[in-house]
């Protein structure tokens, strides 16, 4: 069963702290690891995919990368507005169940002025 | 560009009575359709998804059913609603041959 989990499960920074994000994951062959950002009462907002090992991705303040385990979300200089839930999920390379994600639990990320 | 919308946004239900969310998405066609559920500080749990008018697959049993009647309609309904069906529903699209799913604004669901 895939199954992801996050850590840590809520940060608390300062304006221009940089930090790091971890999303650990056992998958039986990976399709593809997204990120998404979800502000309180809203839906999730895409961020990221990544689809093998090495590979890194930027916007803006964030930068994502991956390895064969785990995932990294970088938050460089942040700014109170990156304040937010950050969600990872897999999706495994075996077709199935629509190309469900699975998702982790998420890091609460607050950032004070 | 393609849009989600759902709605209510807001709904507070007293214990069995049914219940009808409605998912629609422009700017698309044959999308897969997806419902998913989030507990208060939890991750998503996939609840429903669909490939195609009339599909429905269900992924945990539960009081919910789900039902697509239009390309771009998902439906997430319940005869009698329970104390524990309370939370956040998302519903959320992709594009066929791509993975990216992408999410709706939710509704948040308040049983009484």
């Amino acid at each position: 069963e895939d199954q992801v989990t996050q850590s840590p499960e809520a940060l608390r920074l300062q304006e221009g702290e940089s930090s790091s994000l971890n999303c650990s994951y056992t998958v039986s062959g990976l399709r593809g690891l997204f990120w998404y950002r979800q502000d309180p009462g809203k839906g999730p907002e895409f961020l990221f995919t990544l689809y093998s090992a090495g590979e890194e991705k930027e916007k803006e303040r964030l930068k994502a990368t991956l390895t064969k385990k785990e995932s990294f979300l970088h938050i460089t200089a942040p700014k109170p507005e990156d304040s937010a839930t950050y969600l990872c999920a897999v999706q495994a390379l075996v077709e199935a169940a629509g190309n469900k994600l699975t998702f982790g639990g998420g890091t609460r990320v607050l950032v004070k002025p | 560009s393609q849009t989600i919308h759902q709605w209510p946004a807001t709904l507070v239900q007293p214990v069995g009575s049914p219940l009808s969310l409605e998912c629609t998405v422009e700017g698309t066609s044959n999308p897969n359709l997806y419902w998913y559920r989030q507990a208060a500080g939890r991750g998503l749990q996939l609840l429903f998804y669909s490939v195609g008018i009339g599909q429905i697959s269900s992924e945990v049993p539960q009081n919910l059913s789900a039902s697509r009647p239009q390309d771009r309609q998902f439906i997430l309904s319940s005869k009698k609603l329970l104390l524990s069906d309370s939370g956040f529903y998302l519903c959320a699209w992709r594009v066929r041959g791509r993975e990216t799913q992408y999410f709706g604004p939710g509704t948040r669901l308040l049983v009484l």
